[in-house]
């Protein structure tokens, strides 16, 4: 089946750790994205890829890396750098006239 | 600026419509979505509409367009209780790589 996948669903760090969060998919779409969502809140988004070795800065990409070797996979890096990075974070790629989203990654510092 | 505004709550009783609106600023948006978003879940595209378009209908879920006062409304007829949810709608324009989200309605549909 086509489709967007993220993992893992639950995540937990500890306060100075990296870490990473996995997205791919097999739809075969150029653009993918990255969003954070807090509670009572939009989407907010932290960086875009449009193809493959390339990507951009969203809103709030502070303390988040990315990278793009592959068209199917875009993971995101929570860095130590991010101040407050207990939240959900949904991956999205982009098809014709629309991003559909993966389930999510709940990502919880201690 | 680019702004989306939703009411943050809608509570409606089982079998009744729900309507769940939304203003944004920009009035170049081509696009216009709702998402439904479930406990714990990512986001599900439900439908969306075009800006030179007044309404849209697909099975209960009615979308209309007030391009004049920038308004996106989302009915739902006969709402059941899986419909209870996080609604979000979002603006999205062929020039700009993103979508502009609100923050979304949260339905909650009473037995």
């Amino acid at each position: 089946d086509g489709g967007i996948t993220q993992s893992p669903k639950y995540l937990f760090r500890k306060e100075g750790q990296n870490v990473t969060l996995s997205c791919e998919q097999n739809l075969n779409h150029d653009a993918m994205y990255w969003y954070r969502q807090d509670p009572g809140q939009g989407l907010r988004l932290i960086y875009y890829s449009q193809i493959v070795n390339d990507f951009q800065k969203g809103d709030i990409a502070e303390g988040y890396s990315v990278s793009r070797e592959k068209k199917e996979s875009f993971p995101l890096t929570v860095t130590s750098a991010q101040k407050n990075p207990t939240a959900f974070y949904l991956c999205a790629s982009e098809g014709v006239d629309e991003q559909f989203f993966g389930p999510g990654t709940r990502l919880t510092v201690l | 600026g680019e702004d989306v505004e939703q009411s943050l709550f809608l509570s409606v009783r089982e079998g009744d419509s729900s309507v769940i609106n939304c203003t944004y600023t920009d009035s170049s948006s081509t696009y216009l979505y709702w998402y439904k978003q479930e406990p714990g879940a990512g986001l599900q595209l439900l439908t969306y509409i075009f800006s030179n378009m007044d309404m849209k209908q697909d099975q209960r879920l009615t979308v209309l367009l007030n391009k004049k006062d920038k308004h996106l409304s989302l009915r739902i007829a006969d709402t059941q209780t899986g419909d209870s949810a996080i609604y979000f709608c979002a603006e999205g324009m062929d020039s700009s790589y993103k979508l502009i989200f609100g923050s979304g309605t949260r339905l909650l549909v009473r037995p």
